[in-house]
């Protein structure tokens, strides 16, 4: 069964603080793609970091950063120096190469407090 | 930056009326999506478009549901006979093409059927 599962319905993290999403997923393919996205309250979906499966090196971008353990298939999103502006749903998302259809999980809200 | 636009941002239907929903995909991608997201689950895939036809489609995507890309630009999503249970927020989604595997969403059409 193609799953993605966000054990952590709900997660808060100071100002400034470091803060870690779960995500595991369940795939029988080798080359996929992995995805975090983000949906504020405006409920646009923005995506905040993707990682090819066959790479190795965890993806970064700015604060937002990856654990990839393909093994394990999970795919923990890290953000340092949390900010007022990541209070959000993340949502983790997979999709199969060369099919079309991205999985989601449940999502994760975040709150940030000051 | 390019966007993915939807129209409207909400609209309002009576059950068994026809509504069409409207998107206009970043101008140089090639793969079409449409998702939607019943308030407080997850984000589901209804249906791919490549070359003018479906490419891929959920359990969901039943006769009801249609999708065209009219011209070079808008992708429509139609629902010929809205029941209560298709009230929920539709995201369209682009994709470039070969060798790119990152859909971007549009900001969503919340649609309530009453």
């Amino acid at each position: 069964a193609q799953t993605v599962t966000q054990s952590q319905p709900e997660m808060s993290v100071q100002e400034a603080e470091t803060v870690t999403l779960s995500c595991t997923y369940d795939t029988s393919e080798s080359d996929y793609y992995l995805f975090w996205y983000k949906q504020p309250p405006s409920r646009q979906m923005i995506l905040v970091i993707r990682q090819e499966a066959y790479k190795q090196q965890n993806a970064t971008e700015n604060r937002f950063s990856v654990n990839f353990q393909k093994a394990a298939k999970s795919f923990s999103l890290k953000i340092s120096d949390s900010q007022l502006g990541d209070a959000a749903m993340y949502f983790c998302a997979y999709t199969i190469k060369n099919t079309d259809k991205l999985i989601f999980g449940t999502g994760t809200r975040l709150q940030v407090f000051p | 930056e390019p966007e993915v636009t939807q129209t409207p941002s909400h609209q309002v239907t009576q059950m068994g009326q026809e509504v069409i929903l409207r998107c206009v995909p970043i101008s140089n991608h090639l793969y079409f999506y449409w998702y939607r997201q019943i308030l407080g689950q997850k984000v589901e895939f209804l249906v791919s478009f490549y070359n003018n036809e479906i490419s891929e489609k959920s359990e969901i995507f039943d006769d009801q549901f249609s999708v065209e890309r009219p011209d070079g630009s808008n992708f429509t999503l139609k629902i010929r006979s809205t029941k209560l249970e298709d009230s929920a927020m539709y995201f369209c989604a682009s994709r470039q093409g070969m060798g790119t595997d990152t859909q971007y969403f549009g900001p969503g059409t919340r649609l309530t059927v009453l």
